[in-house]
């Protein structure tokens, strides 16, 4: 069973810096690529970043481009998402999710979901 | 204003069909982007209801179904039931933007 389970939200002040993570389980992690998907109270979903399976190939949504980066621990199965020069307007939640190919592709799809780790951005 | 436009909400009573269309243009869902679509339940996990526009993951019921024409796709759910009242999104691939993108949501309410 695909399992995803985020971690490491919490409240920061406006400039700050956050690490969040997601622990992978229940399939070959290496052979899949990954992505962060947000949601702001009450708004829709947004696509924040990717990764492909070796980790070799980020990709970024014009809105965090610069402040946040992606990565991956393929040896412990773990996504992370470093978050700088964080503002209000990056409040969410924000979720894990595998993809259905090792890349990335203008077809990616998102087949498995975490719930989601919360992340606040207020003085 | 989302560049994959939805409508803000839906509703059907028990055991009717409703359908949530997703509105794109040439650069995403009229350039052969495959879309596909997502349920939303606050506090739970989203889900994956339909990938590559018309397919269903094993164990999504056959009661939901999607299609795409032109620019536009569209989500079918018939036999309405109350465990479908949820949030549903459309996703798709814009090349303009070079980033992949989710219509606003659709919230469906059982009546």
């Amino acid at each position: 069973e695909v399992q995803l389970l985020e971690s490491g939200g919490g409240l920061v002040q406006p400039g700050g810096s956050l690490r969040l993570s997601c622990a992978a389980s229940g399939f070959t992690f290496t052979s899949y690529a990954m992505t962060w998907v947000r949601q702001a109270p009450g708004k829709g979903l947004e696509w924040v970043a990717a990764i492909s399976g070796s980790g070799a190939t980020p990709y970024y949504a014009d809105s965090v481009r610069g402040r946040f980066t992606i990565s991956r621990d393929n040896f412990k199965n773990i996504l992370f998402l470093q978050m700088d020069r964080l503002g209000a307007e990056d409040t969410a939640t924000y979720h894990c999710a595998k993809e259905g190919s090792v890349d990335i592709l203008p077809g990616a799809v998102h087949d498995f979901w975490g719930q989601g780790t919360l992340v606040t951005v207020s003085s | 204003q989302s560049v994959l436009t939805q409508p803000p909400s839906v509703s059907g009573a028990p055991g009717q069909r409703v359908t949530i269309s997703c509105t794109g243009s040439s650069s995403n869902i009229g350039a052969a982007y495959d879309v596909h679509w997502y349920q939303v339940v606050p506090g739970r996990a989203p889900k994956l209801l339909i990938h590559g526009n018309k397919n269903r993951p094993s164990g999504v019921p056959e009661r939901f179904s999607g299609s795409k024409s032109g620019t536009s796709a569209s989500l079918a759910i018939t036999g309405l039931q109350a465990e479908d009242e949820a949030d549903y999104y459309c996703q798709s691939y814009d090349s303009g933007l070079n980033a992949w993108l989710f219509g606003g949501g659709t919230k469906l309410t059982v009546l």
